[in-house]
């Protein structure tokens, strides 16, 4: 059965810290897929990034980078220098190939308070 | 703005009361998904929609039912309303291209029943 965790609930940092959110998953599949989401105050759920299953390469967006490995079954998210504006919570969210469906299983998110 | 649309922003109502929850997708997106996001039970998969046919189920209550129509907007029907269906409500819809589409989501709507 595929599994998500995010074990940190809430994180606080200070304005300018890097910090890491943690992403765990489990599934049987051999092909699928990760994501993260951002639900800012706003409410809304804001896509971030997609990686499959059989790309390992790291990716790097301005002061977002996250770490995919499988070998750990992680997919890790860090945000360099944060800002006030990166508080929100984080969703981190997986896609099964298998299923033959397409639905999101999300992880219950992280909570990230920057203090100025 | 991702370019989903989902009206009305909020709805309050009571319990026992049937209440219609619209989307409308990103411009050429053909899949629209629908998901609940509750303090206890987080965010869950409800329902897929491609192209106007049923797709994938989820957790979804048999009070709740959804559909997409021609124009491929999608409503979401909640009936006999009860408190615990308080939450927010999602809208996601991806394109047709490749086999794990990006889902791209709404801004929800908050549903409160009294």
């Amino acid at each position: 059965a595929q599994k998500v965790t995010q074990a940190q609930t809430e994180i606080s940092v200070v304005e300018k810290e890097d910090v890491t959110l943690d992403c765990v998953y489990e599934t049987r599949d051999t092909t699928y897929y990760l994501f993260w989401y951002k639900q800012p105050p706003s409410g809304e759920l804001v896509f971030l990034i997609r990686r499959n299953s059989f790309d390992e390469q790291n990716e790097i967006s301005g002061r977002y980078s996250w770490n995919f490995q499988k070998s750990t079954s992680s997919f890790n998210f860090t945000i360099t220098a944060s800002q006030v504006v990166d508080s929100a919570v984080y969703f981190c969210a997986l896609s099964e190939a298998q299923t033959g469906a397409n639905n999101l299983f999300f992880g219950t998110g992280t909570r990230l308070t920057v203090i100025p | 703005d991702s370019g989903v649309t989902q009206t009305p922003k909020h709805l309050i109502t009571a319990t026992g009361q049937r209440v219609t929850l619209r989307c409308s997708p990103r411009s050429g997106d053909l899949s629209v998904y629908w998901y609940q996001q509750s303090l206890d039970q987080g965010l869950q998969f409800l329902i897929q929609y491609y192209n106007g046919e049923e797709r994938a189920k989820g957790n979804i209550l048999e009070r709740f039912s959804a559909q997409q129509f021609p124009d491929l907007h999608s409503e979401l029907n909640l009936s006999s309303l009860e408190l615990g269906d308080s939450a927010l409500y999602f809208c996601a819809s991806s394109s047709p291209r490749g086999a794990r589409d990006t889902q791209y989501f709404g801004p929800g709507t908050r549903l409160t029943v009294l």
